[in-house]
């Protein structure tokens, strides 16, 4: 099992449609989470960033994560067009303590 | 004011040339990192320096040798480019090696004739 997994979509969405991205992990050790957009020819640019659980909310974006069943989303509210961008879950873990980023899920929301 | 910012944006070079990318990051952070993203957009780490020292080194070809002048600044030198090293390489730093979140640049696009 990979250590970080999210699905890569692709996900096309309406103007205004809350959407809601997600990830499993693999180790219960596993305790600072974050969530990345990246835009075409861009550099991921940072979130949110939780740790542990429960859930963090910053305008229209909402991190949430729930330790018991090893899972984190992002969810955003009244989604615009200049919110289309692929989206990337991370965490600290693996062999040698670095951040480990799922593969990244594509959304686009049409206006 | 750009935190963490790469030279160059792209890099157009042939086979088994030898090339450098700069980093450097004005946030006063700690630690700086190199990210190798493929075509399927997979990121993944390269290295890590704290402070100066390199703290991971992950299954990466020793063609490739981080070097920090100093903890602003992160240079990557590949030796010996072959046709698999083409992909975006992202510079990123932290306040602290674990734990905290990184921040990146906009990546240097690789490519090899």
């Amino acid at each position: 099992q990979k250590e970080v997994e999210q699905d890569p979509g692709p996900l096309s969405v309406p103007e205004g449609a809350i959407v809601s991205l997600n990830c499993t992990y693999s180790n219960s050790a596993f305790q600072y989470f974050m969530w990345y957009r990246q835009y075409s020819r861009k550099g991921p640019e940072l979130l949110m960033y939780t740790y542990s659980s429960g859930n963090k909310e910053d305008g229209r974006f909402t991190a949430q994560v729930d330790k018991s069943s090893k899972y984190i989303s992002l969810f955003i509210r009244d989604s615009q067009p200049s919110d289309s961008a692929t989206y990337l879950c991370a965490t600290y873990g693996g062999s040698q303590g670095n951040l480990i980023f799922g593969k990244g899920t594509k959304l686009s929301v049409k206006p | 004011d750009t935190a963490v910012s790469q030279t160059p944006k792209y890099l157009v070079t042939q086979m088994g040339n030898d090339k450098s990318i700069k980093c450097e990051q004005n946030l006063g952070h700690d630690t700086m990192y190199w990210y190798k993203q493929d075509s399927k957009k997979f990121l993944k780490i390269m290295f890590s320096y704290n402070n100066k020292e390199l703290i991971i080194n992950e299954t990466v070809p020793n063609r490739f040798s981080p070097k920090s002048p100093d903890k602003a600044h992160l240079n990557l030198h590949i030796n010996s480019l072959e046709l698999g090293d083409s992909a975006v390489y992202f510079c990123a730093s932290s306040q602290e090696w674990e734990g905290q979140p990184q921040h990146f640049g906009d990546g240097t696009r690789l490519s090899i004739l």
